[in-house]
């Protein structure tokens, strides 16, 4: 059975202080993997794909990674504006049902 | 371009009522999903439906679910009778069909509580 795994299950960061949310997956024949931002009473709301191993994506501060058995969703000097939760999400083989983690609730103090 | 929306954005109900929740997807997706979150665990696949067709209904926890999408725009799910153990954040998601696009765009959620 395809797992998601996500940590920390929870980040608090002061203003500018940069650090790395981590997405660790068990599956057979990866295809793709999904980051997501989910605010508070929101759904969640599509960051990046990634594809293979080696891959890299940008957004203003944040910087998703990806191996074959992980990826990193790197926040650059966050404002307070990046908390959010994170949610990391797999497709695997055949399947276009993302297989999704628990989230990581970053919350980043001025 | 409007976004998924859903509605209610909140329904408390007692055990044994029934309750209808409605996504409308972004015009012209064709692929509708429906997913739950409980509280404390992650989101989870409930069905799929393709234009008017449910593609795959595997994720419906028990026949107290029923889900439907006439014509092929809006879509329901219906809780009949609800429990307890239903309560949670129902999201619904809509995407092209298109083979090489796989992102799926969320709607804000229904939260449901059963009491």
């Amino acid at each position: 059975e395809d797992q998601v795994t996500q940590s920390p299950e929870a980040l608090r960061l002061q203003e500018g202080e940069s650090s790395s949310l981590n997405c660790s997956y068990t599956v057979s024949g990866l295809r793709g993997l999904f980051w997501y931002r989910q605010d508070p009473g929101k759904g969640p709301e599509f960051l990046f794909t990634l594809y293979s191993a080696g891959e890299e994506k940008e957004k203003e501060r944040l910087k998703a990674t990806l191996t074959k058995k992980e990826s990193f969703l790197h926040i650059t000097a966050p404002k307070p504006e990046d908390s959010a939760t994170y949610l990391c999400a797999v497709l695997t083989g055949g399947s276009y049902i993302p297989t999704f983690g628990r989230g990581t609730s970053l919350i980043v103090h001025p | 371009e409007a976004g998924v929306t859903q509605f209610p954005s909140h329904s408390v109900i007692e055990k044994g009522q029934t309750v209808t929740l409605r996504c409308d997807p972004i015009s012209g997706h064709d692929n509708l999903y429906w997913y739950r979150r409980v509280m404390g665990k992650e989101i989870k696949f409930l069905l799929h439906f393709v234009k008017e067709s449910k593609q795959d209904e595997s994720g419906m926890p028990n026949n107290r679910f029923l889900a439907e999408r006439t014509g092929g725009t809006y879509s329901t799910l219906k809780v009949q009778p609800a429990e307890l153990e239903d309560s949670g954040v129902y999201f619904c998601a809509s995407s092209p069909l298109v083979s090489s696009q796989e992102t799926q765009y969320f709607g804000p959620g229904t939260r449901l509580l059963v009491l």
